[in-house]
Parts: structure tokens; sequence; C-alpha cells
């Protein structure tokens, strides 16, 4: 069936540095997501991307749609502590059903002040 | 603006039991989305509610069933539970018109099986 891999699977970093994480699949997807979820929380949507190539940027959060729409990354520049979380991939085979989408495993990221 | 909202938040529960967990979509939102999170891993969804009806279903046994209501609030069913059915399970919500994928979860319910 249809899975995503993410990766790194966990990054543990220095306050100021910038992260990237990315997720990829042997399918096509018609939309890619990014989703952060904090300690007891649900996931709260980051970025959505609607066509291939996309590149959109929401703060120090930048993600883009690859061009083969097999794939998606997420740049955060200058993280803070408060970035501290896991990311989660998430794509839409455009079905008709807007509400199923395939997650990644997730990155979970730690940033030592 | 109440987001999505869910009950029980934590429940424990022993095998061959039943469970009922509740969901209130966001205001304005009348399509409800269900999703298991078993630790460590990203949600998978279980099945989407549409005008009172089962839209689309995941990879999920006959166990796992669902209702909406006539305000859209949903309700998910697990029968004979499994320890593996031990995990966090999300409600999401979204505008049936909305853009593909545009989710906004509850906090979810924290299910524990003995």
């Amino acid at each position: 069936g249809q899975q995503l891999n993410q990766s790194p699977q966990s990054m543990f970093i220095q306050e100021g540095e910038d992260v990237s994480m990315n997720c990829t699949s042997s399918s096509i997807f018609n939309t890619w997501l990014w989703y952060k979820q904090d300690p007891g929380e649900g996931p709260v949507l980051l970025i959505a991307l609607y066509k291939a190539g996309e590149l959109t940027s929401n703060g120090r959060l930048t993600a883009q749609f690859g061009i083969t729409r097999k794939d998606s990354f997420l740049n955060i520049s200058a993280s803070i502590p408060s970035d501290v979380g896991i990311y989660f991939c998430a794509a839409w085979d455009g079905s008709s059903n807007t509400g199923k989408l395939i997650f990644g495993q997730g990155t979970t990221l730690q940033v030592k002040p | 603006d109440a987001g999505v909202t869910q009950s029980p938040t934590h429940l424990i529960k022993t095998r061959g039991q039943q469970v009922t967990l509740r969901c209130s979509p966001k205001s304005g939102h009348d399509t409800v989305s269900w999703y298991q999170q078993a630790l460590g891993q990203g949600p998978q969804f279980i099945f989407q509610y549409y005008e009172e009806e089962e839209r689309q279903r995941g990879n999920f046994p006959d166990r796992f069933s669902g209702h909406q209501f006539p305000n859209y609030s949903s309700e998910l069913n697990v029968n004979a539970l499994l320890l593996g059915d031990s995990a966090l399970y999300l409600c999401a919500s979204s505008p049936d018109r909305g853009r593909g994928g545009e989710l906004f979860f509850g906090e979810g319910s924290r299910l524990t099986v003995l």
C-alpha cells in the first residue's frame, strides 16, 4: 500500500541551527502537508503544498513539493526551543475523500538552548 | 471559537471490553475523520463520516465502527478490545469542500487496553 518514508527519525540540534527533514514515497500524491505534534496534543498543520515544484514559507519554515510528486522536504531556519516536537509529513492522493491522509513515521526534533 | 474536542482524554479498558470515544468538530466543519496513532508512529486513517454516513474506510477490522449525528459530532466504537488497540485515537474535522488534507485535530483520547 501507500507509504511515506520520513527521515531522519530524530534530530538533536543547537538553538540557532537550521534543520532539514524530508519525506519520500514510491506513489504519486496531489498534496503534501507538514504537521507538528507537541506532547499530549493532536497534530497541527504547518504548511500545505498543492503543486509539484511549489515552494512555500510560513515564518521560519519552508517546504517544497517535489517535482516528481513523490517527495517533499521541510526546512526550519534559526531553530528555537519551542520548535521541539514531532514533525510529520502527510500526503493526499487526490481521491474524493479529503480526510484520508497517509502519514510518515515522524521526525522528533530536540533543540538544546 | 472552539476547536475539535474529544472525550474522554484517557481511559483504561481490559481485553474483550468495548469502548466509545466522542468527538465534536470545529465550528463550521461537517466532516469528521478518525485516526489511530500507536506509540512512536504516525496517525493511521480509520474512517471518515460525512452526512451521517461512513464515506471511506482504512485498513481496520469491523470491530471498529462509528457514527455521526445531525449536529456533526461523531463517535468511534471499538468492540472486543485487543492489547494492540492501545493507542491515541485522534479525531479530525474539515469542511467537506475544504482543500484536501487540511485537517484540524483534537487532542486525542489515549486508550490503554490491559
